[in-house]
């Protein structure tokens, strides 16, 4: 059963508009949300994360917002920009079993395609 | 360049044989994770380790699959008897400290650049 869930595999936007990523989850006991941009060939690399004791975190033109209610979170890019096109991964932190340390539970990732 | 480095990049192995993936976490870092991301699949958590120890094996499979992390050298995942299911990416992670300074700057991980292993 995935506990986080990213329904759409890709997504195609003209450059200059705005970019809509979203992720469901199932786990509310998560400490925070992060958003992961992968390029092929390469690691993924942290973009910006969300704590679960906020609705909101900005970071320049990425912009995150967290609806717990819904236990839906979403990744806001503004203008997109064909650098931006890659694989988008949102990531839950949970702790590990031995309560130890933590591991990222990734979505499946949509693939952005900014159009020039 | 003082990243997490993973090596080779490309790995090529007959059914059978084994595949042994390596890690070098970054300067410092004493926590590696190992995650693989099967095709049209998001990353998956497999094993954490700190130095000589084995924290968290839980992702792992079963069989076939370990993990090491010396006090001296890269970490290594062994893959044994490779079949061609095992074809994917690997990913290595490093962290400072258990990941706990998240903020919106630091998330505590680093990943490599990933290890291709197709099982021919």
């Amino acid at each position: 059963d995935q506990q986080v869930k990213q329904n759409s595999p890709s997504l195609s936007v003209q450059e200059g508009r705005i970019s809509i990523l979203n992720c469901d989850y199932t786990n509310s006991m998560f400490d925070y949300f992060l958003w992961y941009k992968k390029y092929p060939a390469e690691g993924p690399t942290f973009l910006i994360s969300i704590s679960s004791i906020k609705d909101k975190n900005e970071d320049g033109r990425f912009t995150v917002f967290l609806n717990k209610s819904a236990k839906h979170l979403s990744l806001h890019i503004v203008p997109s920009q064909p650098g931006d096109s890659a694989v988008y991964f949102c990531a839950e932190i949970v702790l590990l079993s031995s309560g130890s340390a933590r591991q990222l539970t990734f979505g499946s990732g949509t693939q952005l395609t900014v159009l020039p | 360049n003082a990243g997490v480095m993973q090596n080779p990049r490309h790995l090529v192995r007959r059914r059978g044989q084994e595949a042994r993936l390596r890690c070098s976490p970054m300067k410092g870092h004493s926590h590696v994770y190992w995650y693989r991301q099967l095709p049209e699949e998001g990353l998956k958590f497999m094993v954490y380790l700190q130095k000589e120890n084995i924290i968290d094996e839980s992702g792992m499979p079963k069989e076939r699959f370990s993990a090491e992390f010396p006090k001296e050298g890269p970490s290594i995942l062994r893959i044994q008897q490779v079949v061609r299911g095992d074809s994917a990416a690997y990913f290595c992670a490093s962290s400072l400290t258990l990941g706990d300074r998240i903020d919106g700057t630091n998330h505590g991980y680093t990943f490599g650049s990933g290890t291709r292993l197709t099982v021919v």
